[in-house]
This record gives structure tokens, sequence and C-alpha cells, in this order.
């Protein structure tokens, strides 16, 4: 099994600044994700971070707003740019290996924006 | 199109059994998986069902039915720290997770 940790926790941030979330996991997955969960709701795919090449976002998400990095198989950082209060969310970032029941959950990142 | 649902909340009392329903909708499926979430804490998997039948792990069972698109899981002698909310998600053809949008099981003594 894998292990993901994300930076920060949590964090109060102004509207109008960005925020780096970073997400490292202790050995190499095949593919990585990022998610927004609502209070109260379920989870919500921004979208899949792609090894050295740019990340594939679900309808509704684009990069200018959540640029996404994956330099390598076990790190990757979700940006959060120009934030709003509606930005106020979970960020999780999980992992799969190879078989298809191999998915992983980091603690995820308590985001408000005030 | 692809489809996901489950009952938004139930209620059960300490030392019974209770049983989550998820039903879907899809073309392409590799799996039906069920996680349980604590307030404020992230996803943790539960067990992950892709041929038909029932999984057994400890207090906790998956039920897969594919020809029906219906999964259930059952909680046997509930305990006070089972309270959370329970996710249902399917795996589509592309190794998608799709999510229901969560059961809220509240114990009671």
């Amino acid at each position: 099994s894998a292990v993901i940790s994300q930076k920060p926790s949590r964090d109060i941030c102004q509207r109008g600044t960005s925020l780096t979330i970073q997400c490292q996991v202790d050995s190499q997955v095949t593919m990585m994700f990022w998610y927004r969960q609502q209070p109260g709701q379920s989870l919500t795919l921004i979208a899949t971070a792609n090894q050295g090449s740019e990340a594939t976002y679900e309808s509704g998400f684009v990069i200018d707003k959540f640029p996404i990095s994956r330099p390598n198989l076990t790190f990757s950082t979700l940006t959060v740019s120009n934030m709003s209060p509606e930005d106020s969310s979970i960020y999780l970032c999980s992992g799969s290996g190879t078989e298809p029941y191999e998915q992983y959950f980091g603690p995820g990142t308590r985001l408000t924006v005030t | 199109g692809q489809n996901i649902d489950q009952p938004t909340e139930m209620t059960a009392t300490e030392g019974a059994i209770v049983q989550i329903n998820c039903t879907y909708q899809t073309s392409g499926f590799n799996g039906l998986f069920w996680y349980q979430q604590h307030a404020g804490e992230a996803p943790t998997f539960l067990s992950y069902n892709v041929l038909d039948g029932l999984e057994e792990k400890g207090r906790f069972s998956s039920f897969l039915s594919r020809s029906k698109g219906y999964s259930y899981l059952l909680l046997k002698e509930l305990q006070m720290k089972d309270s959370a909310s329970y996710l249902c998600a399917f795996m589509d053809s592309n190794y998608q997770l799709i999510w229901g949008a969560g059961t809220k099981l509240i114990i009671k003594p």
C-alpha cells in the first residue's frame, strides 16, 4: 500500500490570493488525482495529474484556475489561483497503483477563503 | 450515461446490523468500492467488488450484483465509532472513480 501526505493540512487565505498544495506519496503510483469535497458532499474530481505533461481536467475545472504539476511519480502540486470564498473546501490528493482496487487518499487540505 | 445513487442518511442502534444500498448505471465497469469517511477526515478504503457475490471482512461485508447494478455494504455489531459517512463509487471503463453522494450513518446507543 501507499501512504500519501499533504501540505498544508489547513489554511485560511484572503480573496484574490493563491495557495499551492503539495502531495507526496511514499512509493510510486501509476496515477494521481486531485479532488474537491464541499462540506457534507461527496468527492468531485478536479483533474488527473499526469507525469511530465499537462493535467487532464474535468468539466468545470480549468488550468488557469487550478494549475497542477507532477514532476515525478511520487509528487504533485495543485494551486488554487485567485481564490474566492466559493473555493473554500477540502482538497484531496489520491493515488492509484497498478491494480484498480489500489486507491489511496491523502489526509486532505482544508481551505477557507475569507 | 453514468449514475450512482445511495441514501442520504440512515440511523441504527449500537450492536445492531445495518445495510447501506447503492445502485449504479454505467456502460463500462471495473469494480465497485466502499469507503468510510469520518467528519473532517479523508476517505478510507473498506472494500472492492468486481465479481458478483458477497465479500466478508470482519464486521463489514460488501455485496455486488452486476446485472442489477446493485451493491450493498453490511455492517454488523455496530459500534459508536462506525458513525461516519459511507461512500459508494464505481470505476468506469477509463479507470476513473465515479462517486455517490455518501450515506451518513448515525449510531444511537
